[in-house]
């Protein structure tokens, strides 16, 4: 069955930088865009950025553009989300998932990241 | 950017009623290519990653209750519950994947038992 699996909780200080992974299974890794999509406690869902794991090709929010990399393992089926400059606000849980094509909805999620940001 | 707004922002409904959430897009969300609208509607549990109930706006995910339903075009979109259950209290999203890479959410909706 298709499955996301995502890193632990992590607990950074502002400044710093995280990375979370989204292990994927069940389903052919290429064949599917991942998304990072974020959810501050209490508030809405924030997509981020997506890559192509086939190609590599990524393409980010413009909030993020300059803080965020998103990269990807395909001998591993596995995908990376890379926050620099962490600040109090980024303090959320992030979450991939995936869509068949760039026009579609994102079928399948991973469990969440919880990323706190505290000094 | 592409604004998607919910309406109610909260709603509470006896067991066994209808359940009706709006979600008004900015613009057209029709892509005139293939006339499929580019909405999503997810249900997200506390605790849990959002769920994939409808796409294309009125397309049932498979597994998904035919109690839920999706409808609209363009830039208005409804997703109804016809008989409300208790475990389908949870927040609900709509979506607009119209405008890649500017995907964007509607601020959600708390469903409660009334």
């Amino acid at each position: 069955q298709v499955q996301l699996v995502q890193s632990g909780a992590e607990v950074k200080k502002p400044g710093a930088s995280v990375n979370v992974s989204c292990k994927t299974s069940g389903y052919t890794f290429i064949g599917y865009y991942i998304h990072w999509v974020r959810q501050a406690p209490g508030q809405g869902l924030e997509w981020m950025g997506w890559i192509d794991p086939n190609s590599g090709a990524t393409m980010y929010a413009q909030k993020f553009q300059d803080r965020v990399t998103v990269t990807r393992d395909r001998s591993i089926y596995t995908a990376f989300m890379e926050m620099s400059r962490l600040k109090f606000d980024d303090t959320a849980i992030y979450y991939c998932a995936r869509s068949w094509e760039l026009h579609g909805a994102f079928d399948f999620w991973g469990q969440g990241a919880m990323v706190i940001v505290s000094s | 950017d592409i604004v998607m707004t919910q309406s109610p922002d909260s709603l509470a409904v006896s067991l066994g009623e209808r359940a009706t959430i709006n979600c008004k897009s900015s613009q057209s969300v029709l892509d005139s290519s293939n006339n499929k609208n580019c909405l999503a509607w997810y249900q997200q549990k506390p605790g849990q990653p959002p769920k994939l109930l409808i796409f294309g706006a009125s397309t049932r995910e498979p597994g998904v209750p035919d109690r839920f339903s999706g409808s609209g075009s363009g830039t208005d979109f409804t997703l109804t519950i016809s008989s409300l259950q208790a475990e389908d209290v949870a927040v609900y999203y709509c979506h607009q994947y119209y405008r890649p890479p500017m995907y964007s959410f509607g601020q959600g909706t708390k469903l409660q038992i009334k």
